[in-house]
C-alpha cells in the first residue's frame, strides 16, 4: 500500500491567497483526520471524518478554514484567505475502525509544509 | 478533559545508553495509550500501544507499561542507537474518538 498521500509537500504563498491542501487516505480506511503542527502549539487536531462525514470540527481555528471529503479516497483542507500565522506543517491521517468501535491506529501522511509570507 | 504530560526535551544521549521518556496522563474511564515517533521530515508513526492496565507495549526494542495506579506510560529502551533520534509523542484515546497528544520529546543520540 502507498500509505497516506498528501500534496503538495511544500507550499509557499502570500498573505491573502487561497491555499488548498490535499489528502488521499489509505484505501478502505473509515476515518480521516487533519492535524496542524507548530513549534508553539504542538500537534492540534483540526477536524475528522468518519465515512466521509465530518464528525468534529471543533479544532478548526476559524471560518477561514474549511475541509471537505467528497468521497472515500480524497479530502481537502482549504484556507481562504491565508495569513502568516497559518504557517505550519499540516498532516492528514487515516484509520480503520477499532474492533470495539471508534478509530484504530492512525497512519499519518508525510505532511504539507505551508509557509505564508 | 483528557490530557497528556510528557517529559520536556530535548534529550541527548550517547549511543548504547538507557532511555526513559516519562509520560503521565489524565483521563476519565479507561483510555488506550500510545507512543508515536516522528523521524525528521516525516509524519508520525505508531511505535507501540497498550489498551488496558498492566499491558506492556513493545516494538523495536522500546517498551512501555500501562500503569493505572500512577497514570503513567513511560517509554524505555535499554540501548539506544543513532537511528533512534526522532521526536516521540505520548498519546491517549479516551471515550471519544480523538487522540490527545503530548507536546513531544526530541531525542538526539550521539555516536
Amino acid at each position: 500500500d502507498a500509505g497516506v498521500i498528501q500534496s503538495p509537500r511544500h507550499e509557499v504563498t502570500e498573505m491573502g491567497q487561497e491555499v488548498t491542501l490535499r489528502c488521499k487516505p489509505i484505501s478502505g480506511h473509515d476515518y480521516l483526520f487533519w492535524y496542524r503542527q507548530t513549534m508553539m502549539r504542538g500537534l492540534e487536531l483540526l477536524i475528522y471524518f468518519n465515512n466521509n462525514v465530518p464528525i468534529d470540527d471543533s479544532g478548526m481555528p476559524e471560518d477561514r478554514f474549511s475541509a471537505k471529503m467528497p468521497n472515500a479516497s480524497f479530502s481537502t483542507l482549504k484556507i481562504q484567505p491565508s495569513e502568516p500565522r497559518d504557517s505550519a506543517v499540516y498532516f492528514c491521517a487515516s484509520s480503520l475502525v477499532w474492533a470495539s468501535g471508534g478509530p484504530d491506529e492512525q497512519f499519518f501522511g508525510p505532511g504539507t509544509r505551508l509557509t505564508v509570507l | 478533559g483528557n490530557s497528556v504530560t510528557q517529559m520536556e526535551g530535548p534529550v541527548t544521549l550517547s549511543e548504547e545508553a538507557f532511555l526513559t521518556i516519562n509520560c503521565t496522563y489524565t483521563a476519565t474511564g479507561y483510555p488506550s495509550l500510545f507512543w508515536y515517533v516522528q523521524y525528521p521530515g516525516e509524519g508520525l508513526q505508531l511505535l507501540l500501544k497498550a489498551t488496558k492496565a498492566d499491558d506492556k507495549g513493545s516494538n523495536k526494542g522500546f517498551e512501555a507499561t500501562y500503569r493505572k495506579e500512577t497514570t503513567s506510560f513511560h517509554l524505555e529502551k535499554g540501548s539506544v542507537q543513532v537511528s533512534d533520534s526522532a521526536v516521540y509523542f505520548c498519546a491517549l484515546k479516551g471515550g471519544n474518538e480523538k487522540l490527545t497528544f503530548g507536546t513531544g520529546t526530541r531525542l538526539t543520540i550521539i555516536p
